[in-house]
């Protein structure tokens, strides 16, 4: 069984488009997130949410809207897609918003914008 | 905020060999360090971690090590294996798991 899926694995589209990627983590944890990694393989938070509560929201364009509709799922909405948001987007998973609690991660989705 | 800098981009070794990667960060308030592991298409995985209480923290061939004086740690693989080949990032967190990750290190171990 995968402990944190993400769906599509692969993502090409249009600059301008409004897309979505999914996460799902099946290990019971409070807490989800999302990163980004670059072309040089920078990881990035972006947001994190515990229990379905944002509560980390970096420097992030406001095309970006995370959404958590229960504990098990965060949910990254773009809108008005750009070039330079072309990355591998990675949702990750932990136990509990606290100090050093081990991160899952998901297999990653790989954005193209043309 | 905290900025995490890790060296060497690129390392490559021979089979057998040990390997040693380096993290510094800023930020005298980060207590707990991660090492990630990520295998070519896969997410990062968490190979070793060590907290600011502990100097030294051992798995097997993997060895972490922290010096909070210099606020610099390192990651140590011995008697590498080809399948060690993978990019390695360090870390740093303190608190509300929000971390900070390096650059990362692209090990390559030749066989």
């Amino acid at each position: 069984d995968t402990a944190v899926s993400q769906t599509p694995k692969y993502l090409v589209t249009q600059m301008g488009n409004d897309k979505s990627i999914k996460c799902e983590q099946n290990l019971g944890h409070d807490t989800m997130y999302w990163y980004k990694q670059d072309s040089k393989k920078f990881l990035k938070i972006m947001f994190s949410y515990n229990n379905k509560e944002l509560i980390i929201n970096e420097t992030v364009p406001n095309r970006f809207s995370p959404k958590s509709p229960d504990k098990a799922h965060l949910n990254l909405h773009i809108n008005s897609l750009e070039l330079g948001d072309s990355a591998v987007y990675f949702c990750a998973s932990s136990q509990v918003a606290g100090l050093g609690d081990t991160q899952y991660f998901g297999p990653g989705t790989r954005l193209t914008v043309l | 905020g905290e900025n995490v800098e890790q060296h060497p981009s690129t390392l490559s070794v021979q089979e057998g060999d040990s390997a040693v990667i380096k993290c510094t960060y800023s930020d005298s308030a980060s207590n707990y360090f991660p090492w990630y592991k990520q295998e070519l298409g896969k997410g990062p995985q968490l190979i070793i971690d060590i907290r600011s209480n502990v100097g030294e923290k051992k798995d097997q061939r993997i060895a972490v090590t922290l010096n909070k004086t210099a606020k610099h740690f390192s990651l140590h693989i011995t008697e590498t294996q080809p399948e060690d080949s993978a990019v390695y990032f360090c870390a740093a967190s303190k608190g509300f798991n929000k971390f900070y990750f390096g650059s990362g290190t692209k090990l390559n171990v030749k066989p």
